[in-house]
């Protein structure tokens, strides 16, 4: 079965510290790897894309790691700030042949971090 | 500066309404997606289109929920009728081909009582 688990389910850090957050998947076949930021009342926004053959992906002060072999990828967020408060989801996109025209997205149910001052 | 723009952006309406959700994609995006977030099950897929066609709607409820793209600046998803468990943040998103980055709106907050 398709699916993509994330932990910690919730994470509580002080401003200005790190911290990685964890994201399994059991898809077949595979595409490419996305994290997502999650304000909330807001829509998510792309962070990351990686594809089976990139291993690290920077965007600002978000790192995103894959390991295609353990079906594993994390997001390390550094020096973190308020305004990194957010829910972040990791999605893995399947080309299924899905539908015959795109490729099929599994979400994760996402990691909510609260940064404290 | 292009983004998925939807409205409302808060419904509260009452069992047996009906509730229409619009959606404008980003100009030159052909794919476009419908997505419902529960606090119980995060996102899901309810139904997509390429090129205006809908390509999959597996993951709506047929006898309810109807998705259409009247044109390419404009999707609609209606329910009828609305129900209480159908409470939700419905997200629209595109992207420009098969496997690209996706882009979300804002969401639209719906209250069925």
């Amino acid at each position: 079965k398709n699916q993509v688990e994330q932990s910690p389910q919730s994470l509580i850090i002080l401003e200005g510290k790190n911290c990685t957050l964890q994201c399994n998947y059991t898809v077949s076949p595979f595409s490419n790897l996305r994290w997502y930021k999650q304000d909330t009342g807001r829509g998510p926004v792309s962070l990351t894309i990686m594809t089976f053959s990139e291993n690290t992906k920077s965007n600002g002060r978000y790192t995103a790691t894959l390991d295609a072999d353990t079906k594993q990828s994390s997001l390390h967020i550094t020096a973190s700030q308020l305004s990194d408060s957010a829910s972040y989801i990791c999605v893995v996109s399947s080309n299924l042949n899905y539908g015959g025209a795109t490729n099929k997205l599994i979400f994760g149910t996402g990691t909510l971090l609260a940064v404290q001052p | 500066d292009a983004r998925v723009t939807q409205t409302p952006r808060h419904k509260v309406t009452e069992m047996g309404q009906e509730v229409t959700m619009r959606c404008q994609p980003i100009l030159g995006h052909n794919t476009v997606f419908w997505y419902r977030q529960t606090m119980m099950q995060g996102l899901e897929l309810l139904a997509y289109f390429r090129n205006r066609a809908p390509l999959d709607d597996s993951g709506m409820p047929k006898d309810r929920f109807s998705a259409e793209m009247p044109d390419a600046t404009l999707a609609t998803l209606k329910i009828q009728p609305s129900e209480p468990r159908d409470s939700a943040v419905y997200f629209c998103a595109s992207q420009r081909g098969a496997d690209n980055e996706q882009f979300f709106g804002p969401g639209t907050r719906l209250t069925v009582l």
